[in-house]
């Protein structure tokens, strides 16, 4: 499976769009975008997850570039509960595998 | 719904025991993943099962771990001989298929003194 590159940590203002980069430049044709996080001392959570259309659900957005080497997930309006850390994973037919992913944390 | 269950949520062993580490996944989820995350680190993928297909052990640290699924159904997550590096929160995770997003348990917390 591709590999992902995330900013190590990011701060964002409560209430502020946050928004999540991710560089998938190797990306190949059947494999899928997916976002999870996961807030301290929880299992992760799905967010989100798209092949080459933007989507989007109550929690967030995703947006995938035409050439499909970088996404971004938005969190419209994002409140204290939202830090956690960020995984960005690209998957095909196969395991599911997480890198180091992005703290982001969400200030007053 | 019923969400993915592990039990024991706490489990406190001495070094040299054996652990089993039980998973109850969503009904009807064909996929089943096991993950380690020690104190501070990210997730680490041990081992995956997808429907009667062979399972993918490429994460297994070493052969004193195994792991199976019955029925395809629960899976059982099996350390043999423990040692304190052992100790880490045990995630399991279990999909639709193998390209649905996964729903993961709340995990046991191992404690190997």
């Amino acid at each position: 499976d591709a590999k992902t590159t995330q900013p190590t940590s990011m701060d964002c203002a409560e209430g502020r769009a946050a928004n999540l980069p991710c560089n998938h430049s190797t990306i190949s044709g059947n494999e899928y975008v997916y976002w999870y996080r996961q807030i301290h001392s929880q299992g992760p959570q799905y967010i989100i997850h798209g092949l080459k259309n933007n989507e989007t659900n109550e929690m967030a957005s995703l947006i995938i570039t035409e050439d499909r080497k970088s996404s971004t997930l938005i969190l419209p309006h994002a409140t204290l509960r939202d830090t956690a850390v960020y995984y960005c994973i690209v998957k095909g037919w196969g395991k599911l595998q997480f890198g180091a992913g992005t703290q982001v944390v969400v200030t007053p | 719904g019923a969400g993915v269950s592990q039990s024991p949520s706490n489990k406190v062993t001495e070094k040299g025991k054996d652990v089993e580490l039980r998973c109850d996944p969503i009904s009807g989820h064909t996929a089943l993943y096991w993950y380690r995350q020690s104190l501070g680190q990210g997730l680490e993928f041990l081992i995956y099962f997808q429907g009667n297909s062979a399972p993918d052990k490429s994460g297994l640290p070493s052969d004193r771990f195994s792991a199976e699924r019955t029925g395809g159904s629960v899976s059982t997550l099996t350390i043999q001989r423990t040692q304190q590096e052992d100790s880490a929160v045990y995630l399991c995770a279990s999909s639709v298929q193998t390209n649905s997003p996964l729903h993961f348990g709340n995990g046991t917390r191992l404690t190997v003194t």
